[in-house]
């Protein structure tokens, strides 16, 4: 299994900044990462796929890098609907996701 | 537009059974592989179960291998989850999700997520 672990576990930010999320994987996932987002009550959003492809209907601040163990999630301005839980997820081998990134108002 | 609704959640004693469905609706459901993945309470994803486009292969979770089956009604655009022996730790929400187009490996993003049916597995 690949075991995928996300820094930081929580991220305090105000709205109008930059949001920079880590995930990395215990072995190479290639580019074959995504990211999701999910708000208290409601079902995970495809963000980003391929590592660094926005979804349908995804804003251009959310972006996403990284190939092989190492990748990020960059949100360019924070708005105030972007405070949420985002989870990395591979799919290079049977699906497994990251803990999660809170990011909270500070 | 695309949308999944789940249903057949609900509160069973340990060692009973439960079966959830997902009703597609907005894409041609029989040309993608479907999901299951849960989240217990305030804890993160875990993926449980995919079926392919075509339901000729099925994969599963270790935790859940044996006791749950997935399957699909392409003619009824519905996927379902049968669980049996049901545990504690089984107790969460359970998202359908879709999968890859005319995919068989089960190697896939979820695009998009139903809005989730809650078990509750409790004497």
């Amino acid at each position: 299994e690949i075991v995928l672990t996300q820094s930081p576990a929580t991220l305090s930010l105000s709205p109008g900044e930059r949001a920079t999320l880590s995930c990395r994987a215990s072995q190479s996932v290639s580019s074959y990462l995504a990211w999701y987002q999910q708000k208290p009550g409601q079902a995970p959003r495809l963000l980003i796929y391929d590592a660094s492809n926005r979804a349908t209907g995804i804003p251009a601040r959310f972006s996403g890098s990284g190939s092989g163990t190492d990748f990020t999630l960059t949100i360019s301005t924070l708005e105030p609907e972007d405070f949420a839980v985002y989870y990395c997820q591979q799919r290079s081998n049977w699906p497994t996701f990251g803990p999660g990134t809170k990011v909270d108002i500070e | 537009q695309v949308q999944l609704v789940e249903s057949g959640g609900g509160v069973v004693q340990p060692g009973r059974s439960l079966r959830l469905s997902c009703a597609a609706s907005g894409f041609t459901f029989s040309t993608y592989a479907m999901h299951w993945v849960r989240q217990a309470p305030g804890k993160g994803l875990d993926w449980v179960a995919v079926i392919s486009y075509d339901g000729n292969n099925k994969y599963y979770a270790d935790s859940v291998k044996g006791r749950f089956t997935i399957s699909r009604d392409n003619s009824k655009n519905t996927l379902y989850l049968q669980m049996n022996s049901l545990r504690a730790e089984d107790t969460a929400m359970y998202y359908c999700a879709r999968g890859g187009y005319y995919d068989t490996s089960g190697y896939n993003w979820f695009d998009p997520w139903g809005q989730g049916t809650l078990v509750t597995v409790s004497s």
